[in-house]
């Protein structure tokens, strides 16, 4: 199976555009899925089939996926959207998880 | 709502197993299907199999094959994850996750997504 790979962490200004990417071998053939996960709490989903929001997750937050490399946005950063960020899709029969990636809010 | 409520914590000694359920509501359970997943301390998500509600449907990660059995009962609608030989490197908080198929059901495709999570139970592994 591939591998999903995640930069270890971004820091973004509040208001600012975070990106966070995820690179695979063969992501863009299948669908990401993006978590959030505060310090202490369980993984939220926040962007799943790539593109879609659940809800409830604010409008700021939206993805993409092209080629090998799936892309979580947040737009207007707050202070609240600090957390570690999982990328997630599935190789056939498996799950995989990128390493996840801390987004601080400086 | 939908919820997913876990056993509580666990403290085992190496070579013992673990049982941890995940008692879900607010939805039908067997038109969905259970992940779990592991996150050890300060890492990252691990998945490790999943299991339909109804149990036709099973898939463990390679890694786990030997040692975990996922079960359900539908009657209560709980999720069963069992992990046998725990070891030190065992010890981790262990979340049931619920699987979103968009119209599969409860099997899993590649738009498999994990829309609800449990609160995670903390395994701890020590002799």
């Amino acid at each position: 199976s591939f591998e999903l790979t995640q930069p270890p962490s971004v820091s973004v200004s509040p208001g600012q555009t975070a990106n966070i990417t995820c690179s695979g071998d063969k992501l863009g053939k299948t669908y990401t899925s993006w978590y959030q996960q505060r310090p202490f709490q369980s993984p939220m989903l926040v962007i799943f089939q790539d593109t879609k929001r659940p809800s409830g997750i604010p409008e700021r937050f939206s993805g993409s996926n092209s080629g090998n490399t799936a892309t979580l946005t947040i737009r207007g950063t707050q202070a609240m959207d600090e957390a570690d960020y999982y990328c997630q899709a599935w190789d056939v029969s498996t799950v995989l998880f990128g390493g996840g990636t801390k987004l601080t809010v400086l | 709502q939908v919820q997913l409520v876990q056993s509580g914590p666990e403290v085992k000694k190496p070579g013992a197993s673990v049982k941890v359920s995940c008692k879900a509501s607010g939805y039908t359970f067997t038109r969905y299907g259970i992940s779990w997943v592991r996150q050890a301390p300060g890492q990252g998500l691990e998945w490790m199999g999943w299991i339909s509600g109804s149990s036709d449907n099973i898939n463990y990660a390679q890694k786990f094959q030997d040692r975990v059995t996922m079960t359900t009962d539908t009657a209560t609608s709980t999720a069963y994850m069992e992990l046998r030989g725990l070891r030190s490197d065992d010890a981790a908080v262990y979340y049931c996750a619920r699987g979103e198929s968009a119209g599969a059901g409860s099997y899993y495709t590649q738009k498999t997504t994990f829309d609800y999570w449990g609160q995670g139970t903390l395994v701890t592994v020590s002799s």
